[in-house]
């Protein structure tokens, strides 16, 4: 299975600021992904992170607010744009190599003050 | 809307009793049905995963058993231990639909001595 990383591992911002996330997998990977965790909740899919592409965006989020890129097959980050207190939450990336599983990093935990 | 509905919301069983958790889903097309287990702090870790042409998976103390009649899938913990305590979350994904996985709402799983 592939391992993956997310920095930072936390992060405190204050309103109107961006964060931008970095995720890394320790081995070249078809498809990332990025999703959202409520504090206790399930986990929504925010985008695909296409490799040469722009992302692949999930009802509910557009690019302006969370714009990924992934300039390659093991690296891909995600910007949350001008945050507010309600974009506090758990954000990860996941990886697949084309086949179904998806594996999880361990998240970002992000505190819009 | 593709869905996938979890039971229960938590589930408290005695050490070394049997952990039970349902999921049920709507769209026909899934056909690759994952469970993953998250400790607090961390990302969720692919557990177990079943595809429709099996009725039943099992490996080691966790065990899928699948209903494809009735749209059900479970997830079976024998010996359940203090150590399995966590919060598991069921999914289903179309293969060829971009591996997007769908959540269930999660089951907090207590084991107690």
């Amino acid at each position: 299975s592939a391992v993956i990383s997310q920095k930072p591992s936390r992060d405190i911002c204050q309103r109107g600021t961006s964060l931008t996330i970095q995720c890394q997998v320790d081995s070249q990977v078809t498809m990332m992904f990025w999703y959202r965790q409520q504090p206790g909740q399930s986990l929504t899919l925010i985008a695909t992170a296409n490799q040469g592409s722009e992302a692949t965006y999930e009802s509910g989020f557009v690019i302006d607010k969370f714009p990924i890129s992934r300039p390659n097959l093991t690296f891909s980050t995600l910007t949350v744009s001008n945050m507010s207190p309600e974009d506090s939450s758990i954000y990860l990336c996941s990886s697949s190599a084309g086949y179904n599983e998806q594996f999880f990093g361990p998240g970002t935990r992000l505190t819009v003050l | 809307q593709q869905q996938v509905k979890q039971s229960p919301q938590s589930l408290i069983v005695q050490k070394g009793g049997i952990s039970i958790i349902n999921c049920a889903y709507e769209n026909t097309a899934f056909d690759y049905f994952p469970w993953y287990q998250q400790f607090p702090g961390k990302g969720p870790a692919l557990l177990i995963a079943i595809r429709p042409d099996v009725s039943e998976k099992k490996e080691g103390r966790f065990t899928i058993s699948f209903n494809k009649s009735a749209k059900q899938f479970s997830l079976h913990i024998m010996d359940s231990q203090p150590g399995d305590s966590a919060t598991y979350f069921c999914a289903a994904s179309i293969t060829g639909g971009g591996n997007k996985l769908t959540f269930g709402t999660g089951t907090q799983l207590k084991v107690e001595l």
